[in-house]
């Protein structure tokens, strides 16, 4: 069991927009700490796709977005597109564990 | 450009001790704030933090493995080593190591390697 809990799918349409939710609690993203966001196509490693819960890397594309609020985050994709079919992971940083933490994963399935 | 690439045995027995290592190009982890860590994935399933170490030579593991891991650097040859001992078949996985800044409560994973899978069976 994660200690951040994400949904295990979502879907939708091309054109489309999903969020993917990221649930933590006091102790990871109530306390403060940021939240990163990964996308892992098949068969691939992680990439980093949204840092310090809302930055985006140089090259990623403008349709991806994340936002934090209390104890949860959101990466929101609009425009869905084919290609963005892919595993997501968020990750933050637990106080009580003294350690990184990673989500259980969201598998985005575009129809 | 930074690279990163794992290296080690693809099959391991139980109780055994893997030993794992991470080759980088790119950066320098005698840098102020650079640090590596490794990740692990067993198949099918979500990304698992074991352990991190920066440019200070600090180190940091997760909680439920700190007793079985080791992680050291060597600076000169770009390279970060994992030790894992006591090896079990849950442990088979695919394992990544990743740039990182500074500490654990600060890092994000900008750049990763594409992974070793190490499977742990007699």
């Amino acid at each position: 069991q994660s200690v951040l809990t994400q949904p295990p799918s979502v879907s939708g349409a091309p054109g489309q927009r999903v969020t993917i939710s990221c649930t933590g609690s006091s102790s990871n993203i109530g306390a403060g700490y940021d939240v990163h966001w990964y996308q892992q196509l098949p068969g691939t490693a992680p990439k980093l796709l949204i840092y310090d819960s809302t930055n985006r890397p140089s090259g990623v594309p403008d349709r991806f977005s994340g936002s934090k609020s209390g104890t949860s985050a959101s990466l929101a994709i609009t425009g869905l597109q084919a290609e963005d079919e892919a595993g997501y992971y968020c990750q933050s940083y637990d106080s009580s564990l003294s350690g990184v933490v990673f989500g259980g994963g969201t598998k985005l399935t575009v129809l | 450009q930074v690279t990163l690439r794992e290296s080690g045995p693809a099959l391991v027995k139980p109780t055994q001790t893997l030993t794992l290592t991470c080759t980088f190009s790119g950066f320098s982890l005698s840098t102020s704030g650079m640090s590596v860590s490794w990740i692990r994935q067993p198949p099918g399933k979500a990304l698992e933090w074991l352990a991190l170490i920066d440019w200070d030579d600090d180190k940091y593991y997760s909680t439920s493995l700190k007793t079985r891991l080791s992680i050291s650097k060597d600076t000169s040859k770009n390279q970060v080593v994992l030790k894992m001992t006591n090896m079990d078949p849950v442990d088979t996985a695919t394992y990544y190591c990743a740039r990182g800044y500074s500490g654990p409560a600060t890092s994000n994973f900008d750049y990763w390697g594409q992974g070793t899978l190490v499977t742990v069976s007699s």
